[in-house]
This record gives C-alpha cells, sequence and structure tokens, in this order.
C-alpha cells in the first residue's frame, strides 16, 4: 500500500519570502503521479502542481516548483516569493495510474504566510 | 471553467438518519470519486466510481454507504443510517483519464460538510 508523510504540521513564512513544504511517500511502483493540492479556508481543494515519476525534470508553475527526488523518495514543494493568500493548508497526494486513479493524501501542512 | 459542483454545502442531520449527499461531476469526465476528511484530519478515499459501477472502495465504505449515478449527470453518496462518527466534509471528484492520462487531474468540488447530531 502506498502512504504519504507530510512531516511538518504547521509551517510559516514572511511575505515575499520563500518557504518549502516536505513530503515523502513509499510505494513499490514504478509510474506513478505526485500532487501538491491547497486547502485555503474555504476548504475546496486545489491542485497547485503536479510531477510525473517518469519525468526528471521538477515541475514549475509560476511561484510553486517542486524538488522530486525519486530515489529518495520525496517530493517537496518550495513556494518563492509567499503571498498572503498563499495561507492555506498544503496536502501532498500520490496516485497510480491505470487503476482507480485514487489519491492518497498525507496529513498536511498547515502554512501561514504573515504580512 | 466547468467545475464539480456539490449540494448541499452543509447538511445537519440527526444520527440513524439516511442522507444523500449530491454532486455534479464535469460533464465529459469518466471518473468519479468521494472523499472524506474529518475536521483537522488529512482527505481519505471513499470510493471511485467508473462505467457504471464502483471500481474500488476503502474499508471505510461499508454497508452504510453506497454510490449512485442516477441519470447521466448526478453522482450521488448516500450513508444508510448515520452515526456521529460520520461527521465531516465530504469530497467529490472527476477526472478524465481518457484524455491520455498524462494530464490526470481530479477537479473537486467545494464539499459538503455533514454534522450528525
Amino acid at each position: 500500500a502506498q502512504t504519504v508523510t507530510q512531516s511538518q504540521p504547521e509551517m510559516s513564512v514572511q511575505e515575499a519570502e520563500t518557504v518549502t513544504l516536505s513530503c515523502t511517500y513509499d510505494t513499490s511502483e514504478s509510474n506513478y503521479y505526485l500532487f501538491w493540492y491547497k486547502q485555503p479556508p474555504s476548504r475546496q481543494m486545489i491542485l497547485v502542481i503536479r510531477q510525473e515519476a517518469y519525468k526528471q525534470q521538477n515541475a514549475t508553475e509560476n511561484r510553486f516548483s517542486v524538488n522530486f527526488q525519486k530515489a529518495a523518495k520525496s517530493f517537496s514543494l518550495k513556494i518563492s516569493d509567499s503571498q498572503l493568500g498563499d495561507t492555506a493548508m498544503y496536502f501532498c497526494a500520490f496516485m497510480v495510474p491505470g487503476g482507480s486513479e485514487k489519491l492518497v493524501f498525507g496529513k498536511g501542512t498547515k502554512l501561514t504566510v504573515n504580512p | 471553467e466547468p467545475e464539480v459542483t456539490q449540494t448541499p454545502s452543509h447538511q445537519v442531520t440527526q444520527m440513524g438518519q439516511e442522507v444523500i449527499l449530491r454532486c455534479v461531476p464535469i460533464s465529459n469526465h469518466l471518473y468519479f470519486y468521494w472523499y472524506r476528511q474529518i475536521l483537522g484530519q488529512k482527505v481519505e478515499f471513499l470510493v471511485s466510481f467508473y462505467n457504471n459501477e464502483i471500481s474500488e472502495k476503502s474499508e471505510i465504505f461499508d454497508d452504510q454507504f453506497s454510490v449512485e449515478r442516477p441519470d447521466g449527470s448526478n453522482f450521488t453518496l448516500k450513508i444508510r443510517s448515520t452515526k456521529l462518527e460520520d461527521s465531516a466534509m465530504y469530497f467529490c471528484a472527476s477526472s478524465d483519464p481518457a484524455t491520455g492520462g498524462r494530464d490526470t487531474e481530479a477537479f473537486f468540488g467545494q464539499g459538503t460538510r455533514l454534522t450528525v447530531v
């Protein structure tokens, strides 16, 4: 069974600074996807960024980038130039394609961006 | 932009009552999901639905739960006899692996907060 671990329950960062959220996972699969979802106070789940395991290049979406280390089974999220609107819960998630394609989530990291 | 819609946004029910949570997935999507998030905890997979049948369910999804796609647009989650521990946020999601799989993304609804009293 796949597991996802987020070891930082809470983090805070000053506006405009950079913060990195950690995620590790455990799987015996070779092909899979990794995701970071953002859940603001409104509780909606919003996809921030995705990474395909067969791609060596780290995914980037504007201020959000990942550091994907496949051998170490690590998938961290870096948020650059943090904004107040980035305040949210961030969930790391794992998915194996080809079956039900369900998402397996970590417990989340609560990020607070301070003015 | 297409979106997943869930109703109601909040439902309060008495223990032992049946509830039906409703979802309208994105119209051309083929996979449908229900997830649950107990307050302050992680999001947990309940069930996936494809081609008019359950493709996978978790151990949480016991005989008290059922899903249905009654009319080709709605996707419902029924809890037959609610318990206090069913209080949670329930998220519906849909995805469309048929587009090629490489852009697989699950789109989530805004959630239904279920409170069992």
